[in-house]
C-alpha cells in the first residue's frame, strides 16, 4: 500500500523564481492538503483540494496556488519567492467523508530561498 | 478560533523512563477531533491517535496512552518505559467538524522529545 509521495525531496531557489511541488496521495484517497512548516514551528495550513478544486485556504497569499489533477495527485506552486518561504512543505491525503478524514503525510519537500 | 498549545518545547529523559507530553486545545465546535503525530528527524510526521470529541475514553496502545479530558481541554499523551527510538518531535492537532471550515489540522508547536540512552 503506497503512502503519500512527494517530489523533489530538497530545492534551492533564488528571491523572485516560482516553484512547483508534487503531491501522489495515499491509495485510496482523494483529498489532499499542503501545510507549511517553519523551522521550529508546527504545520500551517495552506490549502485543501477536493474535486480538483480548491475547498478551503489558509492565510497564505495568493502568491500560493495549487491544482489536483484527475487521478488526485496535486501540484503546490509557488510564485515571487520571498526568503521567508524557505521551510518545509507537507503535503496530507485524506478520504473525504470518511468520518474524522484523518491525514496522512508525506516526507515533505525541503525548500531553500537564497 | 481554533487552537492548540503545547507548552513543553523540549523534554528530555533517560530511557525507561515514563513522559507524558502535554496538549490544550481551544475550539467552539461541538464536534471536533484530536490527533497526535509524531515527526522523527527524517520529517515525515506519523499519525499515532485520532480521538472523537464525544469519546472520552482514554486508550492505550502498547507503551502509548492517552488521557482525553473534556473538563479542562486537554489530550495528553504519555510513553511509558521510553527508549531511545521515541526521540523526535511530538504534535498535538486539532480538527473542526463545520462543513466549510473544519477540514484544516490546527497544529501545536510540538514538543521535541529526547530519550537519552
Amino acid at each position: 500500500d503506497a503512502g503519500v509521495t512527494q517530489s523533489p525531496t530538497h530545492l534551492i531557489k533564488t528571491r523572485g523564481q516560482q516553484v512547483t511541488l508534487r503531491c501522489s496521495p495515499k491509495s485510496g484517497h482523494d483529498t489532499v492538503s499542503w501545510y507549511q512548516q517553519a523551522l521550529g514551528q508546527g504545520p500551517q495550513f495552506i490549502f485543501q483540494y477536493y474535486e480538483e478544486e480548491e475547498r478551503q485556504r489558509g492565510n497564505f497569499p495568493d502568491r500560493f496556488s495549487g491544482h489536483q489533477f484527475p487521478n488526485y495527485s496535486s501540484e503546490l506552486n509557488v510564485n515571487a519567492l520571498l526568503l521567508g518561504d524557505s521551510a518545509l512543505y507537507l503535503c496530507a491525503s485524506s478520504l473525504n467523508g470518511a468520518g474524522t478524514d484523518t491525514q496522512y503525510f508525506g516526507p515533505g519537500t525541503r525548500l531553500t530561498v537564497l | 478560533a481554533q487552537k492548540v498549545t503545547q507548552a513543553q518545547t523540549e523534554i528530555s529523559v533517560v530511557e525507561k523512563e515514563d513522559v507524558t507530553l502535554d496538549c490544550v486545545y481551544e475550539t467552539r465546535d461541538t464536534t471536533y477531533y484530536l490527533f497526535w503525530y509524531k515527526q522523527p528527524p527524517s520529517g515525515e510526521l506519523v499519525f499515532l491517535i485520532r480521538r472523537n470529541s464525544f469519546d472520552e475514553q482514554n486508550e492505550i496502545s502498547g507503551r502509548y496512552s492517552w488521557n482525553f479530558q473534556k473538563s479542562t481541554s486537554s489530550f495528553n499523551f504519555t510513553i511509558t518505559a521510553s527508549q531511545v527510538v521515541d526521540s523526535a518531535v511530538y504534535f498535538c492537532a486539532l480538527r473542526g467538524a463545520r462543513r466549510n471550515t473544519g477540514n484544516q489540522f490546527y497544529f501545536g508547536t510540538g514538543t521535541s522529545l529526547t530519550v537519552i540512552p
